[in-house]
């Protein structure tokens, strides 16, 4: 079955220490992203990425470290310059479309989340 | 700046009834699509429907349709028929430019409580 994954499901983390969360698509999907939930809160953009090892900062990158060696991996790395990390992380993916069509429908796909929690 | 606003924190409704939860956007973009989730308190990101700026039509999907007001700004999300699997957290997005493969703006969420 075609999806995203997310790996782990819940992530501790103590002061200090940087962590990684994985995110794999098979849908064959060219862009990638990383949002950020905080409780009772929309999502908010940390990074995404269209191709292979390129990407962009969204709104709250800071803190944060990305890769993109493979079309379908996507990890994201919470560094110890985050100083409040403690959230829900939803990596989702889409495809891109051109010309008249990119004014088509074009869902983004989303993972089941990391929730990651600071000791 | 692009928003999204979604000034209902938290809407109660009975079974059977239909119910609406509101967004507005601000965007000076002319070609730009709207998004609504629903995320059940496990946390996965459901899709539910999507309606872009040039579509004429309002979009509908099953039980929910969007009332798209373009001039208004408003894309609001109308439920028909609620069912207790309907309770959770509902959000509003917008992909701004029109451009496929950009990240989507959300609001803030509203959260739906259906009862028997």
């Amino acid at each position: 079955d075609g999806g995203i994954t997310q790996s782990p499901k819940y992530l501790f983390r103590k002061e200090g220490q940087n962590v990684t969360l994985s995110c794999e698509q098979n849908l064959n999907h060219d862009a990638m992203y990383w949002y950020r939930q905080d409780p009772g809160q929309g999502l908010r953009l940390i990074y995404y990425s269209q191709i292979v090892n390129d990407f962009q900062k969204g709104d709250i990158a800071e803190g944060y470290s990305v890769s993109r060696e493979k079309k379908e991996s996507f990890p994201l790395t919470v560094t110890s310059a985050q100083k409040n990390p403690t959230a829900f992380y939803l990596c989702a993916s889409s495809t891109i479309l051109h010309g008249t069509a990119a004014h088509s429908y074009n869902e983004q796909f989303f993972g089941p989340g990391t929730r990651l929690t600071v000791l | 700046a692009q928003k999204i606003t979604q000034t209902q924190p938290g809407m109660f409704v009975q079974e059977k009834e239909a119910v609406t939860l509101d967004c507005t956007y601000d965007t000076s973009d002319q070609s730009y699509g709207l998004f609504w989730y629903k995320q059940p308190s496990s946390g996965e990101m459901i899709f539910l429907i999507y309606q872009g700026s040039y579509d004429e039509q309002n979009a509908t999907e099953g039980r929910y349709s969007l009332n798209f007001q373009k001039a208004r700004k408003s894309a609001n999300l109308v439920i028909s028929a609620s069912q207790l699997g309907d309770s959770a957290m509902y959000f509003c997005a917008m992909r701004p430019r029109g451009q496929a493969g950009t990240a989507l703006i959300f609001g803030k969420g509203t959260t739906l409580s259906v009862s028997s």
